[in-house]
């Protein structure tokens, strides 16, 4: 099966510094690539996306990077807040199902 | 509109007993997935149903099963249950462009099952 992995299973920020979560996928042919948030008690909500033809996406507050060369992916949070604590999961697909990392952990330390 | 809304949020079975997980999707939506979440494996894809057929399957054992309705209502059930059983298992709903395209998988809160 895929392996969609993390590098660190946790992350704790001080408040207002930027966050950067990082995602190790395995699958070369992998094409569509979509970071979720997930906060307790709450299923994952979808953050943003990146397809493989481009190398980075930016949303609000948020940027995807991706480097196909050494199959790695990266989410870029600027100015965490403390709203932003949670667990990210990045998500790969090269065709009719998604592949889920196992996640990181955020903590936002005021 | 509504989110997907899944019953029960929690519950606790023995081993050997079977479950039943029932989830609503966003109104509208045809597609529903299952993935079962746990802290050592992640989210891992049960199967998909779009108007009442099973388009996809992920690597679980014939024990995991599930249906959906002309509704779009979708449950899954797991017989047999064994300890390794115990999980968050959430439902999403999308649209009828393919969520593999989109990204638009909806979750719902999940339903807690502990096996004793």
């Amino acid at each position: 099966g895929e392996s969609v992995g993390l590098h660190l299973p946790t992350l704790s920020v001080q408040e207002g510094d930027n966050s950067i979560i990082n995602c190790a996928y395995s699958n070369s042919a992998s094409d569509y690539f979509i970071w979720y948030k997930q906060e307790s008690g709450k299923g994952p909500q979808f953050i943003i996306d990146i397809r493989s033809n481009m190398d980075k996406r930016q949303g609000q507050r948020v940027t995807v990077l991706l480097n196909k060369t050494v199959k790695h992916l990266s989410l870029q949070i600027a100015a965490t807040q403390p709203g932003d604590s949670a667990v990210y999961f990045c998500a790969e697909t090269t065709g009719n199902q998604f592949y889920f990392g196992t996640g990181t952990s955020l903590t936002v330390i005021p | 509109k509504a989110g997907v809304t899944q019953t029960p949020r929690y519950l606790i079975k023995t081993r050997g007993q079977q479950v039943t997980l029932s989830c609503s999707p966003i109104s509208g939506h045809r597609s529903v997935s299952w993935y079962q979440q746990t802290p050592g494996q992640g989210l891992q894809f049960l199967f998909e149903y779009f108007s009442e057929t099973q388009r996809n399957k992920g690597n679980f054992p014939g024990r995991f099963s599930g249906r959906q309705f002309s509704n779009s209502r979708s449950e899954m059930n797991v017989s047999t249950l064994e300890l390794g059983d115990s999980a968050l298992y959430l439902c999403a709903s999308s649209p009828d462009i393919p969520y593999w395209d989109t990204g638009e998988l909806f979750f719902g809160e999940g339903s807690r099952l502990t096996v004793l």
